[in-house]
């Protein structure tokens, strides 16, 4: 059970939109900590998306977009392409007991 | 370019040992935050843990699950971490991933390397 929780999968045709979100409580998300996101092709290195809750790194599209309110996140991605098949995780910060780095549970994008 | 070399994963018995290293390039490694991540075969990613560079004092942190079984260290004279594992469980099998770690205020984690596999078997 993850901390962070997402959904475990979601699914578009290329060109839409869709957004994964990623819930949190008050002892990470809503305690002001950073989000950031993963994308994740199995067999391959992570790969950075977002950074504090809106960031892109350098070359990665914007077509990917970040949000952050109140004890919850979200990815947005537009214009899906077939390319953007892959996993998805928030990650953050717990400041309860653990006092630790915390994951999602990642979610699974399916272009149809 | 950035890159980060996994490796030393392998088969090893319940309560063995393994070390696993990563050969960092690229950048400036002794200027770096690094840490250890890992995935489990079917799970999500999960943190292992970090440490700090010399300059902010090279400490390290650890996740509960690996605390007092697992030390992490670095050798900035060879670019290279270290995630030395003892007293292995079955639920320690994973792909190990070194990444850097933003320490500007971010603390994300920026580079990643492609992953060295540990599997804890009889």
């Amino acid at each position: 059970q993850s901390v962070l929780t997402q959904p475990p999968s979601v699914s578009g045709a290329p060109g839409q939109r869709v957004t994964i979100s990623c819930t949190g409580s008050n002892s990470n998300i809503g305690a002001g900590y950073h989000v950031h996101w993963y994308q994740h092709l199995p067999g391959t290195a992570p790969k950075l998306l977002i950074y504090g809750n809106t960031n892109r790194p350098s070359g990665v599209p914007d077509r990917f977009s970040g949000s952050k309110s109140g004890t919850s996140a979200s990815l947005a991605i537009t214009g899906l392409q077939a390319e953007d098949e892959a996993d998805y995780y928030c990650q953050s910060y717990d400041s309860s007991l653990s006092r630790s780095v915390v994951f999602g549970g990642g979610t699974k994008l399916t272009v149809l | 370019e950035v890159q980060l070399v996994e490796s030393g994963g392998g088969l090893v018995k319940p309560g063995g040992s393994l070390r696993l290293s990563c050969a960092a390039s690229g950048f400036t490694f002794s200027n770096a935050w690094m840490s250890w991540v890992r995935q489990a075969p079917g799970k999500g990613l999960e943190w292992v843990g970090r440490i700090k560079t010399k300059t902010d004092g090279g400490t390290t942190d650890y996740a509960a699950p690996v605390k007092g079984r697992f030390t992490i260290s670095r050798d900035d004279s060879k670019n290279t971490l270290y995630l030395q594992m003892n007293s292995l469980k079955t639920e320690d099998t994973a792909v190990y991933y070194c990444t850097t770690v933003d320490s500007s205020g971010w603390y994300s984690f920026d580079y990643w390397g492609q992953g060295t596999l540990v599997t804890v078997s009889s």
